[in-house]
């Protein structure tokens, strides 16, 4: 299967600890964002990245976030001294040229839970 | 802000029809429309994209209006499994970026 790959899908943070989530793109695709769902609600847009740069990041908090996309290897997003307000499913999504009319592909997100 | 409106819930007979409405009335002349649906607990799944022509595919197929304000996504024979909820899309083109903004969408609910 070449989809989107994003681990954990489950992942326990007691508050203020790191939370890194990865994801692994589709193959042949070099942009990646970033998506926050909270219960009840549409995803919302964090970040956009192409392959060593962030393009967007208009939708992210500016303090305690961070997204990378290095040459190689996943996207991680990382969120530090995390609070009980980060809990969510942070979905991942790839595309191929951006501009493009090419659809993203999402992942089954990160469940991201704090005690 | 959503470029799109849509009902927030609909109901339909397994195996009947489901027309799912949209509304884009403020859609530019090379924005695309893009739907998807999510499962519980599941990412966003594709199912079909549009400019101005219908499209079809095996999952669905997508009646765009000529001024292109509105469209209706079709599942011909829904399933149970296809209940789910229904996102329609317009990307956001002014920044470059193209990232989807999502909104609230429409949950279908298929019964037996």
């Amino acid at each position: 299967n070449a989809g989107v790959m994003q681990n954990p899908r489950h992942l326990v943070r007691r508050r203020g600890q790191e939370a890194r989530l990865r994801c692994s793109p589709m193959k042949g695709h070099s942009h990646v964002y970033w998506y926050r769902q909270l219960p009840e609600e549409g995803l919302k847009f964090m970040v956009y990245l192409q392959k060593e740069n962030i393009i967007d990041e208009s939708g992210m908090p500016k303090e305690r976030f961070s997204a990378e996309f290095p040459k190689e290897g996943p996207s991680i997003l990382r969120i530090q001294q995390v609070v009980r307000g980060d809990s969510a499913a942070y979905f991942c999504a790839s595309s191929t040229l951006q501009g493009s009319n090419q659809p993203q592909h999402f992942g089954d997100g990160t469940r991201l839970s704090i005690l | 802000d959503a470029k799109t409106t849509q009902p927030p819930s609909m109901d339909c007979a397994e195996g009947r029809a489901a027309n799912l409405p949209c509304n884009h009335s403020t859609i530019s002349g090379n924005e695309y429309v893009y739907w998807y649906r999510q499962i519980h607990s599941q990412g966003p799944q594709y199912i079909i994209h549009g400019l101005k022509n219908n499209e079809t595919n095996e999952m669905a197929s997508l009646i765009i209006t000529e001024d292109r304000k509105s469209s209706t996504l079709i599942l011909p024979h829904a399933t149970l499994r296809d209940t789910a909820v229904y996102y329609c899309i317009v990307r956001d083109t002014t920044s470059g970026t193209y990232k989807y903004i999502f909104g609230t969408g429409t949950r279908l609910k298929v019964l037996a």
